[in-house]
């Protein structure tokens, strides 16, 4: 059973371009959380969706920034228009179907906005 | 503001002594879960504790839960460079999972 895949891991865009971020969550987990970590940071919520649904968004910036969960396929955190400020490392985490039930979390995709 | 804190922010000591990180907040939570992140890693489970009061153990590390289920202490015993890393706890309710701003710990050999 693999674990969360996230790709790519490190992603380079210029400042105005748009920057996709993928989450496959493990196997029979339809729980995926989204973390943006800063350097020398802790983990900040961004986004928690189920799928085909965003169950809470509150962690999000009202603009350039949304999420998706589709029925096929991974997660997608999606980044318009990057400025600088949106380098970090982003996480993803899934759990199962039920509730307060153990996250785990992937390797993670660094961006960088020259 | 975090609803959840973490103390202290940055812990380096020698090998061989014992510490003690904490985790905090005025919010109950149904469980709560210690991770361990290293440099370029996602973060790793360590524990997770779900009854007020429950103190688990795994091989140096002892965790403890609040008995309101608001707070959450890890102990490390006779720590050693293997455990330098950046410690998370996350609080778990309704289907929400929010995270500490971690304690960094540093041991030097």
């Amino acid at each position: 059973n693999a674990g969360v895949m996230q790709n790519p891991r490190h992603l380079v865009r210029r400042r105005g371009q748009e920057a996709r971020l993928r989450c496959s969550p493990m196997k029979g987990h339809s729980h995926v959380y989204w973390y943006r970590q800063l350097p020398e940071e802790g983990l900040k919520f961004m986004v928690y969706l189920q799928k085909e649904n965003i169950i809470d968004e509150s962690g999000m910036p009202k603009e350039r920034f949304s999420a998706e969960f589709p029925k096929e396929g991974p997660s997608i955190l999606r980044i318009q228009q990057v400025v600088r400020g949106d380098s970090a490392a982003y996480f993803c985490a899934s759990s199962p179907d039920s509730m307060n039930t153990e996250a785990f979390f992937g390797q993670g995709t660094r961006l960088t906005v020259v | 503001t975090q609803l959840l804190e973490q103390s202290p922010q940055f812990l380096s000591i020698q090998e061989g002594e014992n510490l003690t990180v904490y985790c905090n907040s005025s919010s109950v939570f149904s469980s709560l879960q210690w991770y361990r992140q290293e440099p370029g890693e996602g973060p790793v489970l360590l524990v997770t504790v779900v009854t007020g009061g429950e103190v688990k153990k795994l091989k140096r590390l002892t965790f403890q839960f609040g008995d309101a289920r608001k707070d959450s202490s890890l102990h490390i015993t006779a720590a050693q460079p293997g455990d330098t890393g950046l410690y998370l706890c996350a609080g778990l309710s309704n289907n929400d999972m929010r995270f500490g701003a971690g304690t960094r710990l540093t041991v030097k050999p």
